[in-house]
């Protein structure tokens, strides 16, 4: 089955700066790559999600990117704020599936 | 918010029991996801439900069982609860049938200690 991996574990910025989250997969069938934000005491949320046939997609401050052929993907989040401050999950599902791989997720924390 | 509600926020039960989780999805959302997340991990797949019917499964055992209802509302039931039981579980509706590609909506979760 599928396995994604995810790092940083735990990653500390200032106010301003960005932050790159990254994960990689193993099942070269996947195609759809979601990211969720999970802000304390609720369920995760999707902040941006992109699909195999493209290479980035940028929604704002948030920026996906992925390779294909190295099977990962990241996230950038720039000028980050302390509201961005929450446990950030990436998944990968693959073409034949419905069924969302989730990484073990990175507590980012935002310094104001 | 997502319009996703689960009930109850948080439940205390002891090994051997038997829980019952409840999910309130969108109007319109035919299908209904359930997850459980460990401390410290992600969410993992427990079973799907679209139109009242189980649509696929995780590696969960049989003791993980569900239910899903025309008013958009479900169920999730853990029998013979052990341990590692003890987690988040969270709930999420989509529209459509290939819930994985679309737009998930999580609920806020339940969150379950199994003494």
């Amino acid at each position: 089955g599928e396995n994604v991996e995810q790092h940083p574990s735990t990653l500390s910025v200032q106010e301003g700066d960005s932050a790159v989250i990254k994960c990689t997969y193993s099942d070269s069938a996947s195609n759809y790559f979601p990211w969720y934000k999970q802000e304390l005491g609720k369920g995760p949320q999707l902040i941006i999600d992109i699909r195999s046939n493209v290479g980035e997609k940028k929604d704002q401050r948030i920026a996906v990117t992925l390779n294909k052929t190295a099977k990962h993907f990241s996230l950038h989040i720039t000028e980050t704020q302390p509201e961005d401050s929450a446990v950030y999950f990436c998944a990968a599902i693959s073409g034949g599936s419905y069924i969302p791989t989730f990484g073990r997720g990175t507590s980012l924390i935002v310094h104001p | 918010e997502t319009g996703v509600t689960q009930s109850p926020t948080h439940l205390i039960k002891t090994r051997g029991q038997q829980v019952t989780l409840r999910c309130s999805s969108q109007s319109g959302h035919n299908t209904v996801s359930w997850y459980q997340q460990a401390l410290g991990q992600g969410p993992q797949f427990i079973f799907q439900y679209y139109r009242e019917e189980e649509n696929g499964r995780g590696n969960f055992p049989p003791r993980f069982s569900g239910l899903q209802f025309p008013n958009y509302s479900s169920e999730l039931n853990v029998n013979a609860l052990e341990l590692d039981d003890s987690a988040l579980y969270l709930c999420a509706s989509t529209q459509g049938t290939s819930g994985g590609q679309e737009t998930q909506y999580f609920g806020p979760g339940t969150r379950l200690l199994v003494l």
